[in-house]
């Protein structure tokens, strides 16, 4: 056990719908990060908060974004669905931020099913 | 920005023996750790080996090892006395510190099956 929550463990929707997933950090860990892992792009970093901050964005699209609350869980709310956007989404939290020592400890996805 | 390359997409080994993935990346920094991640069939991202790219010395973690050439910007795994429960698929990834964040890159991954 990673200590990282993620829920819901599967979600099935239909296109053009908004969902929103949720990831509670290890205790102790200030960062978050979301990647998507799907066949065709592999595992991709989506975007990391630190402390409620955004620190970094990769390979986001414009319809998805995401927040750190003050509790340090963080949302990743995707609109607009595709067919595209099936994938598995991981969140992962480390202790610090810019100290890439730390390694992330990874939740156990989302696995998102756009119909 | 920094590249990660696996180039053998499937390996395969037998049981109790030695098997070497490798990969190697490339990234302008030089301050850097590089770690290695197995995905089990359950589909979970877990931690194998870590190595500090200022170390000389190559990181072991039981049964796991690395060979790191910084030089060569390639960092191996080494699985010895392999176990069927090590199959999965194995990702490398480099996290690069730039002060503000530390995201990992991925390579595309090795999927390793251990014949019984």
């Amino acid at each position: 056990d990673s200590g990282v929550t993620q829920t819901p463990k599967h979600l099935i929707t239909a296109t053009g719908q908004r969902v929103t997933l949720r990831c509670s950090p290890r205790s102790g860990d200030l960062s978050v990060y979301w990647y998507q892992q799907s066949l065709d792009q592999g595992l991709q970093f989506l975007i990391q908060y630190y402390n409620g901050e955004e620190r970094a964005k990769g390979n986001i699209l414009e319809r998805f974004s995401a927040q750190q609350f003050p509790d340090l869980h963080s949302e990743l709310n995707l609109s607009s669905l595709e067919l595209g956007d099936s994938a598995l989404y991981f969140c992962a939290s480390s202790a610090d931020v810019g100290v890439s020592n730390q390694p992330q400890h990874f939740g156990d996805g989302t696995r998102l099913s756009i119909l | 920005a920094q590249t990660v390359t696996q180039s053998q997409p499937e390996m395969s080994v037998q049981e109790a023996e030695t098997v070497t993935l490798s990969c190697t990346y490339d990234t302008s920094e030089n301050n850097y750790y590089l770690f290695w991640y197995k995905q089990p069939p359950s589909r979970q991202m877990i931690l194998v080996i870590r190595q500090e790219a200022y170390k000389q010395q190559n990181a072991t973690e039981n049964r796991f090892s690395v060979n790191f050439q910084k030089a060569a910007k390639s960092f191996s795994l080494k699985i010895s006395d392999s176990q069927l429960g090590d199959t999965a698929m194995y990702f490398c990834a480099p996290s690069v510190n730039t002060g503000a964040n530390s995201k990992l890159t991925f390579g595309k991954g090795i999927t390793l099956s251990v014949r019984p």
